[in-house]
């Protein structure tokens, strides 16, 4: 049981390039996110997807496309990366919210960190 | 607009003594209130939780308060150990919403 696994761990790319990260998860959850962390800003989320097929903005989407492939995969693409998105980029995935007062914990990958030139 | 506070960037604590970090929230709907560790090159991980029906949870030498009223919520760690030095992120959610809304994180030193 890997949890949630990202590839890759770290790249650099040029401006303009582009590039896909990839997530996956083997704990059969419903949800799954993209969050970048920047330093003094916390973790933003940038898109998730609450069940296969769905997928829906967060707070910082712009330049940004995803993917869910299938349940246990969730990819994000940089179509023309520009030096704003060096970031540290999480992928999550978590259980499906019941009734009543079910937990929203969400399980993080390692991370990608990217830098772009 | 940041609607989940952490106002101190980084907390100095002597190991054995308490570390309190603090958080605070505006919006009236979050009703889950979550705590995440992370350490350098690794990602955020979940250490403990509370449901806005509670005002206290335990969890070994961890306790989250939470203080409705003044939508503020804080992370007791008694005794403070070395491996607890990390950054500790608030997170809070509203019932159907499963989107989390974190905080910016404290950088917390345990001096040994």
């Amino acid at each position: 049981n890997a949890g949630v696994t990202q590839t890759p761990k770290f790249q650099v790319l040029k401006t303009g390039q582009s590039m896909t990260l990839q997530c996956a998860q083997d704990m059969n959850h419903n949800s799954m996110y993209w969050y970048r962390q920047d330093p003094g800003m916390g973790l933003r989320l940038i898109y998730y997807s609450a069940s296969e097929g769905t997928t829906d903005k967060g707070e910082v989407p712009n330049g940004y496309n995803v993917s869910r492939l299938n349940k246990r995969e969730f990819s994000l693409r940089l179509e023309s990366a520009a030096p704003s998105q060096t970031s540290v980029y999480f992928c999550a995935s978590s259980e499906e919210r019941g009734q009543g007062w079910s937990t929203d914990t969400q399980y993080f990958g390692p991370g990608t960190r990217l830098t772009v030139l | 607009d940041q609607q989940v506070k952490q106002n101190s960037p980084s907390l100095s604590v002597q190991e054995g003594r308490i570390s309190i970090l603090n958080c605070d929230y505006t919006n009236s709907m979050f009703d889950y209130f979550l705590w995440y560790k992370k350490y350098p090159a690794e990602g955020p991980t979940f250490l403990i939780s509370i449901s806005s029906i509670k005002d206290k949870n335990e969890d070994g030498r961890f306790t989250v308060f939470l203080n409705k009223s003044a939508k503020h919520l804080s992370l007791h760690i008694v005794p403070s150990q070395p491996g607890d030095s990390a950054v500790y992120f608030c997170a809070a959610s509203a019932f159907g919403n499963e989107k989390l809304t974190f905080g910016t994180g404290t950088r917390l030193t345990i001096i040994p």
